[in-house]
């Protein structure tokens, strides 16, 4: 079974510059996740899918971060301007409900540095 | 809220000595816990998990038993390799939902 797919794996960009991610998550999982983890620190999310409706984007920084999910596979997740404290390992997970336990499984993220 | 707290590292050890990274956890209800590992340049992936109180999730020779009475998930291992060496994360979903809470990280350095 593949996993979950990530691209870029690396980026460099200049802030207030855009950036995009895209992610493919494991084939048959409806929910999709965005992790932000800074160096030295756990994941945090950022957004939770479900098919391509959004469940929570609260921690989402919405005034440059944006993400969507058409046709509930494939995902984006977009900054707008960036900052430099964007700089960060963006990780994509996916998860499948068994026995009412959510597994997530991820993606090997994509390295962002802004300078 | 959620909260997962673990113990700072880095732990240095040697190989075949015994790992124990501590893992606390603050959460309503019965949640589930993980244990996830990142290797140098990889993901996450899971490692182990439990999905109530008094179960031990186990694999590749790890070990943690779900704690409820103390609130803790702490990962052990008997007998560490070099290729051991890795970040190691803890992490809790919440009884009715499916969001990770992660702690911090510990890094572990395994020495030949």
């Amino acid at each position: 079974e593949a996993g979950v797919a990530q691209s870029p794996r690396y980026k460099i960009i200049e802030k207030r510059q855009s950036v995009a991610f895209w992610c493919n998550p494991i084939s048959g999982h409806a929910t999709l996740y965005w992790y932000q983890q800074i160096l030295g620190q756990g994941p945090k999310l950022l957004i939770q899918f479900q098919n391509n409706g959004v469940v929570d984007d609260s921690q989402l920084p919405k005034d440059r971060f944006s993400a969507e999910r058409l046709k509930g596979v494939d995902s984006t997740l977009k900054i707008q301007p960036a900052k430099l404290e964007d700089s960060a390992v963006y990780l994509c997970a996916s998860s499948l409900e068994q026995g009412g336990v959510y597994e997530q499984y991820f993606g090997p993220g994509t390295r962002l540095t802004v300078t | 809220g959620n909260s997962v707290t673990q113990m700072e590292g880095p732990v240095t050890l040697s190989e075949e000595a015994f790992l124990t990274i501590n893992c606390t956890y603050t959460a309503t209800g019965y949640p589930s816990l993980f244990w996830y590992v990142q290797y140098p340049g990889e993901g996450l992936q899971l490692l182990l998990k439990a999905t109530k109180a008094d179960d031990k999730g186990s694999n590749k020779g790890f070990e943690a038993t779900y704690r409820k009475e103390t609130t803790s998930f702490h990962l052990e291992k008997g007998s560490v390799q070099v290729s051991d060496s890795a970040v190691y994360f803890c992490a809790l979903s919440p009884a009715a939902g499916n969001k990770l809470t992660f702690g911090g990280g510990t890094r572990v350095l395994v020495k030949p």
